[in-house]
């Protein structure tokens, strides 16, 4: 079974440009989160979805926002990046929401 | 409150011996208590979690310890091998809400 799959792997943007992040989910998981981790850091909470809606929002700035299509997908998208918005994104899928979360490899973002 | 605290920072076990790993929590709402291993340019693996109305949880050579009163929580990793060799996180979890993660332990277990 394929486990949690994000595209791309690596992107390079410059400041200002704006960036989309892609998730395909575990198959029939319904809940769908967003962390960010920075080197050297443990990951950071930015968004969690259940059957579409959204659930949760960590203490990210608006530029970030997140959606979840009706096949439970989910998109993270980027305004106006900035250089500390370099960072590790990852994606992670879990049946129920709260418990045994199955995370992406990740999408390296990194601003220049 | 949402504060998870993780210590040491890093650790260097002989292949063989015992790896552990602390962790601290303030918020006594939380209910699940995961750890997850992390390779270099991988996303974290769920390796074992805890519930707290258990003390202990053993699978395989890893076990989590669970000290509600002291709201602390740790990772013991037996016979550690190179292998283990990784970046640990300990988080924690209320309901269906966000996980939020320690800051991290790097383990290097020489061969």
């Amino acid at each position: 079974d394929a486990g949690v799959t994000q595209s791309p792997t690596h992107l390079i943007k410059t400041r200002g440009q704006q960036v989309t992040l892609r998730c395909s989910p575990i198959s029939g998981h319904k809940s769908v989160s967003w962390y960010q981790q920075v080197l050297g850091q443990g990951p950071q909470f930015i968004f969690q979805y259940y059957e579409k809606e959204e659930r949760g929002r960590g203490n990210f700035p608006d530029r970030f926002s997140a959606r979840q299509f009706p096949n439970y997908s989910s998109e993270l998208n980027v305004n106006a990046l900035l250089l500390g918005d370099s960072a590790l994104y990852l994606c992670a899928s879990s049946a129920n929401t709260g418990t045994g979360y199955t995370f992406g490899s990740g999408t390296r973002l990194t601003v220049v | 409150q949402q504060q998870v605290k993780q210590s040491p920072q890093s650790l260097i076990v002989q292949k063989g011996g015992i790896s552990i790993i602390n962790c601290a929590y303030e918020n006594t709402a939380f209910d699940y208590f995961p750890w997850y291993q992390q390779f270099p340019g991988k996303g974290p693996a769920l390796l074992i979690a805890i519930r707290p109305d258990v003390s202990e949880k053993k699978e395989g050579r890893f076990t989590i310890s669970f000290n509600k009163s002291a709201k602390q929580f740790s990772l013991h990793i037996m016979d550690s091998q190179p292998g283990d060799s990784a970046t640990y996180f300990c988080a924690a979890s209320k309901g269906a809400q966000k996980l939020v993660f320690g800051q991290g332990t790097r383990l290097t277990i020489n061969p």
